[in-house]
């Protein structure tokens, strides 16, 4: 049972624009949320988390929201540039489960 | 020098084989992770380990197992390997003094392992 589903295998977005990349849970007991980015050859790093207790935590270009009544969570790239291209995968924690949970994965690429 | 490193970062072994996986870390963390990462189906946890004398199984430890050596090495290795597990392999570390309670993780570079 796939706890956390990213079902978007892929996305394509043009330079500049706004990048949208969406996952959602099924564990109510998830209380602590990233995103990590991974290129070729290389593993993933850590880009952005957000707790429960808020809806929306931003760095720079980037902005992750939390909508907790729909176990939805989503990340924004504004504005999207070549370098962002690479694969995204949501994870999630739960309360002294201490361990992360990862979705499938949603590969992006930037096109000029 | 990378923080955790991982060895070797390519293998290709055939069936029936033993093989062991190494990881190394500099980062002083006392929690490791090994995870496979397939197409379609994300990183999925194999084994984690809190302390020396801590192992756990994750959701796909079936076919694995693991050594804890010292603080900073976390091995895996597959005693008989099969194709399917064919994979890509990461090793992880955490902090358990990350304050904010994430469980933020930081990856090695990976190991490409073929079964064949």
């Amino acid at each position: 049972d796939q706890q956390v589903k990213q079902n978007s295998p892929s996305l394509s977005v043009q330079e500049g624009r706004i990048s949208i990349l969406n996952c959602d849970y099924t564990n109510s007991m998830f209380d602590y949320f990233l995103w990590y980015k991974k290129y070729p050859a290389e593993g993933p790093t850590f880009l952005i988390s957000i707790s429960s207790i808020k809806d929306k935590n931003e760095d720079g270009r980037f902005t992750v929201f939390l909508n907790k009544s729909a176990k939805h969570l989503s990340l924004h790239i504004v504005p999207s540039q070549p370098g962002d291209s690479a694969v995204y995968f949501c994870a999630a924690s739960a309360a002294g489960a201490q361990k992360l949970v990862f979705g499938q994965g949603t590969r992006l690429t930037i096109n000029p | 020098d990378a923080d955790v490193t991982q060895t070797p970062r390519n293998r290709i072994t055939k069936t029936g084989k033993r093989i062991m996986l190494e990881c190394s870390q500099t980062k002083g963390h006392d929690r490791m992770y090994w995870y496979r990462q397939d197409p379609g189906l994300g990183l999925r946890l194999i084994y984690y380990s809190f302390d020396v004398k801590d192992i756990n199984k994750g959701e796909i430890s079936d076919g694995y197992s693991v050594s804890r050596q010292a603080q900073a090495k976390f091995s895996l290795s597959l005693e008989s390997a099969i194709p399917n597990q064919t994979a890509l392999y990461f090793c992880a570390t955490s902090d358990r003094r990350d304050r904010r309670g994430s469980y933020e993780q930081y990856f090695g570079p990976g190991t490409r392992l073929t079964v064949t």
